[in-house]
């Protein structure tokens, strides 16, 4: 079974910019949650998505919002890019939205210059 | 007080030797309990999960869960180089995850 896929990889982006990263979460899960994996603050959540539908949302600004389809694919978008974005953003799928394990991509590391 | 709390280490081991990871908690709705295992440039590969009190055991590794003292350890067993990675707990009802342990395992 294909696990977490996130694309892309890598992205370099300046300030002031925009960002969509994508998700692709393991066949057959309906949850999709977003981290931001920082050196300095462990992972944070973002916010997470079950059905097509928002279920949490972290203590994030605005700028960073998503969204799920009904494949169960996921998006991200920082627009207008700060240095602190830097950051590496991990998807991560489960089957439901309480006491399943989550199984992470290996994430897209965001350079912000 | 954070509601996870986990030493960040680094945690420096010879080969072979037992390793002891711990993670406390102050939420007593967490009812599931998991351990990730992070290898530089990866995303976090889950090692074990668990939802009960007591011992979990896989391979080298072995969960241990007191929900009573609100303390969960993961233990490594002749440890290997290959085991060096960071190490995160995590627990759920909401999920909440541990600042991660750095584990360097030297030949």
């Amino acid at each position: 079974k294909a696990g977490v896929t996130q694309t892309p990889r890598y992205l370099i982006k300046t300030r002031g910019q925009q960002v969509t990263l994508s998700c692709s979460p393991i066949s057959g899960h309906r949850s999709v949650s977003w981290y931001q994996q920082t050196p300095g603050q462990g992972l944070q959540f973002l916010f997470e998505y079950f059905s097509e539908t928002q279920r949490n949302k972290g203590n994030f600004p605005g700028r960073f919002s998503g969204r799920q389809f009904s494949n169960s694919r996921s998006e991200m978008n920082v627009s207008t890019l700060e240095l602190g974005d830097s950051a590496l953003y991990l998807c991560a799928s489960s089957l439901t939205l309480e006491g399943s394990p989550l199984h992470f991509g290996n994430g897209t590391r965001l350079t912000v210059t | 007080q954070k509601e996870v709390e986990q030493d960040p280490g680094p945690l420096s081991v010879p080969e072979g030797a037992i390793v002891s990871l711990n993670c406390t908690y102050s939420n007593s709705a967490f009812q599931y309990f998991m351990w990730y295992r992070q290898y530089s440039r990866k995303g976090p590969e889950l090692l074990m999960y668990t939802y009960s009190s007591g011992n979990k055991e896989d391979g080298r590794f072995t969960a241990q869960v007191d929900k009573s003292s609100k303390y969960i350890s993961l233990f490594i067993r002749d440890s290997q180089p290959s085991d060096s990675a960071t190490y995160l707990c995590a627990m759920a009802g909401d999920m909440r995850f541990g600042a991660g342990t750095r584990l360097t395992v030297k030949p």
